[in-house]
C-alpha cells in the first residue's frame, strides 16, 4: 500500500523567509505525487505534481518540490513566504487498482506566516 | 473552463435522516471521486465513478453510496446519518483515462453538519 507522511502538523515562518514543508512517501512502485493547498472553507487547489518527467517540479504561486528517490521525499519549498501563503498544505500519492485510482493524503501541514 | 461545482455548500441534518450531495465535474472529465474530510481522520477516499460505473471504493460502511449519470454528474448519498458523518465532503474530477498521471481537480466541498 502507498502512503505519505507529513512531518510537522504546524509550521510558522516569518514573511519573506523560506518555506519548507516536508513529505515522505512509501510506495512499492514509482510514485506519482501531488501537493495541494486548502484555504479556509474552500476545496483543495493543485499546487504541483510529480510524474517522473523531472525531479524538480515547479508549481503555482512560486512553490516548487524536489523528488528524491533515495530519501523517499517530496518536500515543498518557496524561497520567500507571503502572507497569502497561510493555508493548509497536503501531500498526496496516487495509487491504482487496475484502472481505478485514488489519492492517499498526508495529514496536512498548517502554515502560518508571521508579519 | 468552469471548475468542479458542488451543491449544496452547507447542509444541516439530524441523526437518522438521509442526505444527497451533488457534484458537477469539469467539462470533458469522466471520472468523479468523493472524499470525506474530518479533523480527526483527515482526508479519506470514499469512491470513484467512471462512465456511470463505480470503479473503486474506500473503506466506508454501506450507508455511503453514490452514482454517476450519463453527463458525468455524480451524487453521493448517506443514509441513517450519524453524528460522526459531520464532515466536509469533497468531490474531485479528472479525465479518467490518462493513466497514472491523471490529475484530480477538487470542488469547494459540501459542509455537512449532523445534529
Amino acid at each position: 500500500a502507498q502512503s505519505v507522511t507529513q512531518l510537522g502538523s504546524h509550521v510558522s515562518v516569518s514573511e519573506g523567509a523560506l518555506v519548507l514543508l516536508r513529505c515522505n512517501y512509501s510506495s512499492s512502485v514509482p510514485p506519482y505525487l501531488f501537493w495541494y493547498v486548502q484555504y479556509p472553507n474552500q476545496g483543495l487547489q493543485l499546487l504541483l505534481k510529480y510524474t517522473s518527467a523531472a525531479t524538480l517540479v515547479k508549481g503555482i504561486n512560486g512553490f516548487e518540490a524536489e523528488f528524491k528517490k533515495s530519501e523517499t521525499s517530496f518536500h515543498l519549498t518557496k524561497p520567500s513566504a507571503h502572507m497569502s501563503d497561510a493555508a493548509e498544505y497536503f501531500c498526496a500519492v496516487s495509487s491504482f487498482s487496475g484502472s481505478a485510482r485514488q489519492l492517499t493524503f498526508g495529514s496536512g501541514t498548517q502554515l502560518t506566516v508571521l508579519p | 473552463k468552469a471548475g468542479v461545482t458542488q451543491t449544496p455548500r452547507y447542509l444541516i441534518k439530524t441523526r437518522g435522516q438521509q442526505v444527497t450531495l451533488s457534484c458537477s465535474p469539469i467539462s470533458g472529465h469522466r471520472s468523479v471521486s468523493w472524499y470525506q474530510q474530518t479533523p480527526g481522520q483527515g482526508l479519506q477516499f470514499l469512491f470513484e465513478y467512471f462512465s456511470e460505473t463505480q470503479r473503486n471504493k474506500g473503506n466506508f460502511p454501506g450507508r455511503f453510496s453514490g452514482r454517476q449519470f450519463s453527463n458525468s454528474r455524480s451524487e453521493m448519498n448517506v443514509s441513517t446519518l450519524e453524528l460522526g458523518d459531520s464532515a466536509l465532503y469533497l468531490c474531485a474530477s479528472s479525465i479518467g483515462t490518462s493513466g497514472s498521471t491523471d490529475t484530480q481537480y477538487f470542488g469547494p466541498g459540501t459542509r455537512l453538519t449532523v445534529l
